[in-house]
């Protein structure tokens, strides 16, 4: 198998506070996990990479300050979206590497994502 | 710079066959990947190829040339629950996985 979960799948949160998101691999050890955001209608955005152990690895134009991403285990990660603003809305997916037994190695698996509203 | 190019709509009726076609041009390859998602969904795995030819998968299939930097998934006795977005995305030589837009594929009964 190959299944990501993620919690919480909705979050309503007021404007300044922070929001902790967690992904899970269920079923195998996940040497890598990604983050990504979604806006509406657009492509996914790779946000930052983490492998289990060490710092995130986070794409041009994201603060790392902003997204905090800790990935203590084989099996969790999560991300902390700190003094979250209304832009920051948006749709967060997850993603695992590096053991699901429907494709080889290098397939990600994503979990179901997590709807962040700001107000 | 890395670049992959996929149709942005496609429309196709119940029961036929579509083709949604992608070009790549990326640093090395190690790979190309199809998902599929649905509205509101994360994507789900589909397909995988790494070596040129057809990998067929039940409905749907996936073809890749290396030689020729293109890809395309076929989709057969098409049904409406396939109505979903189709990310093409490659594995480039440091095994970053660049993704396409997507191709929003509209089925009409």
């Amino acid at each position: 198998g190959a299944v990501v979960s993620q919690h919480p799948s909705w979050v309503i949160c007021k404007s300044g506070t922070s929001v902790k998101i967690e992904c899970r691999s269920l079923d195998f050890q996940a040497t890598t996990m990604f983050w990504y955001r979604q806006f509406p209608k657009q492509s996914l955005m790779l946000m930052a990479t983490s492998n289990e152990g060490s710092k995130a690895t986070y794409e041009q134009g994201v603060e790392k300050d902003k997204f905090l991403i800790n990935h203590a285990s084989l099996t969790l990660s999560t991300l902390t979206v700190t003094s979250a603003h209304p832009e920051d809305s948006s749709f967060y997916i997850c993603s695992a590497r590096g053991g699901g037994r429907q494709g080889p190695q290098e397939t990600q698996y994503f979990g179901p994502g997590t709807r962040l509203l700001v107000l | 710079g890395q670049n992959i190019d996929q149709p942005t709509e496609m429309t196709a009726t119940e029961g036929a066959i579509v083709q949604i076609n992608c070009t790549y041009q990326t640093s090395g390859f190690n790979g190309l990947f199809w998902y599929q998602q649905h509205a509101g969904e994360a994507p789900t795995f589909l397909s995988y190829n790494v070596l040129d030819g057809l990998e067929e998968k039940g409905r749907f299939s996936s073809f890749l040339s290396r030689s020729k930097g293109y890809s395309y998934l076929l989709l057969k006795e098409l049904q409406m629950k396939d109505s979903a977005s189709y990310l093409c995305a490659v594995l480039d030589s440091n095994y970053q996985l660049i993704w396409g837009a997507g191709t929003k594929l509209i089925i009409k009964p």
